[in-house]
């Protein structure tokens, strides 16, 4: 069965400074992995997937991602966090079965200090 | 792009009354899912559906129910609210084959009184 750990459910950084948001997947079989986000009142989006192509996954808005196998562990990163960074993100694993199931983590609420 | 429209944004309804939330995608999608978001829980599965008139249980069924009649419309439906289901619920579709990503509608924030 697959599941997701995102370690901590809010995370603060400075204007410019590094944007590190932890996720760990659990997966019996090569999973597929994404990164959402969810602006306030809003649904998700998608920042970035990996499906087993490169293990450094690009995305929207600055965004990446790095596949650990050995780690199991799929860290959202930016460089230089912005404002409208401000969100939450959610991590989520699919077991490529028939019917397109993902399993999100709990949440990580980014906040942004000026 | 895909569009995934949900009726309302936002909902009040008192204890007892039957709910109706409409969730349309424009992108013929075969897979479509109801999830309800609830702070410190992250998104849980109500319901999914993989075919028209087709529906499987998620990890939270219980005082809901699905329809799908039409491939590009699911419903879920509160038969008598209760105001432990005040909630943000989340639709989403799927059907890119070899994708398995979602695509999710706005969101419809439910309270119930």
């Amino acid at each position: 069965a697959q599941s997701v750990t995102q370690l901590g459910s809010h995370v603060s950084v400075s204007e410019g400074a590094l944007v590190l948001l932890r996720c760990n997947y659990s997966s019996s079989v090569p999973p597929y992995l994404f990164w959402y986000v969810q602006y306030p009142n809003q649904g998700l989006q998608l920042l970035l997937k990996y499906t087993s192509a490169a293990t450094l996954v690009k995305g929207i808005n600055g965004f990446e991602a790095e596949f650990k196998k050995s780690e199991t562990s799929f860290h959202l990163t930016k460089p230089s966090a912005h404002m409208s960074d401000a969100a939450e993100y959610f991590c989520a694993v699919s077991d490529r079965g028939r019917d397109d199931k993902i399993i999100f983590g709990k949440g990580t609420r980014l906040h942004i200090l000026p | 792009d895909v569009k995934v429209t949900q009726s309302s944004r936002y909902l009040v309804k008192r204890t007892g009354e039957k709910v109706f939330l409409e969730c349309v995608q424009d992108m013929d999608h075969e897979n479509m899912f109801w999830y309800r978001q609830d702070p410190g829980l992250g998104l849980r599965l109500i319901y999914f559906s993989y075919d028209v008139k087709m529906k499987e249980k998620g990890d939270i069924p219980e005082g809901y129910s699905v329809s799908r009649e039409k491939k590009e419309r699911f419903s879920l439906i509160l038969e008598s609210a209760s105001t432990n289901q005040t909630s943000m619920y989340l639709c989403a579709s799927s059907g890119v084959i070899g994708n398995y990503e979602q695509y999710f509608g706005p969101g419809t924030r439910l309270t119930v009184t």
